[in-house]
């Protein structure tokens, strides 16, 4: 059965740093585009990054140049590097796998972790 | 950036009815549309891919439908398990973005 565990989340203070894991099994994260979603206390879903099957990465505006994200294929991991926090950066942080239709995959999500929370705060 | 609006924001219906939520693009998407349902204190779970493709094990009463810029997903006939928050999803370019949600309620 697929599963995707996070970790990692926690206080941080602002402009601090936390690095957020995610462990796969039943599948190999380099098979499917990765994501991470999360979503602030009471808020809708943001999306975060996706690094893709091929190694490629993305992200949304708001994290880019602060965040980066990266895999461990050896160890089956995904990871969210997070750095300059700031307050709104407060949220759930959940990874998501990326689903495929016969050998084409795209970037919607069809496993989810139950998601990290991670707060900026002083 | 494609900005995707649902509506309603809120919805208030009873067991058995048939539901509507829509979605709109600010532009064209081709189908490349996602719907999750996310329970309080839940990860999402995704019901809907590609506009109007079930998700496996997603029941039957589930649909959606739509392309381009307009998208509906109807639940037509409301169960007891149904009452949560729903959220499209646009895949066609990054910024991967998601609709602002619907809350369906009692």
């Amino acid at each position: 059965e697929v599963q995707l565990v996070e970790s990692g989340g926690g206080l941080a203070q602002p402009g601090g740093s936390l690095r957020l894991s995610c462990a796969a099994s039943a599948f190999t994260v380099s098979s499917n585009h990765m994501t991470w979603v999360r979503q602030a206390p009471g808020k809708g879903l943001e999306w975060v990054s996706v690094i893709s099957s091929g190694g490629s990465t993305y992200y949304a505006d708001s994290v880019k140049g602060r965040f980066t994200i990266s895999r461990d294929n050896s160890k089956n991991m995904l990871y969210l590097q997070m750095n300059s926090l700031r307050a709104e950066d407060t949220a759930v942080y959940y990874c998501a796998r990326g689903g495929c239709i016969a050998t084409s995959c795209y970037v919607y999500f069809d496993y989810w972790g139950q998601g990290t929370l991670v707060t900026v705060s002083s | 950036d494609i900005q995707m609006t649902q509506s309603p924001s809120t919805l208030s219906a009873s067991v058995g009815d048939r539901v509507t939520i829509t979605c709109r693009a600010s532009q064209s998407i081709s189908s490349w549309l996602a719907w999750y349902q996310q329970k309080p204190g839940k990860a999402p779970k995704v019901l809907i891919y590609k506009a109007s493709s079930l998700q496996s094990g997603v029941p039957s009463r589930f649909s959606g439908s739509g392309s381009g810029t307009e998208f509906t997903l109807t639940i037509s006939s409301l169960q007891p398990d149904d009452f949560a928050t729903y959220y499209c999803q646009q895949y066609n370019s990054y910024p991967l973005t998601f609709g602002g949600g619907t809350k369906v309620e009692v």
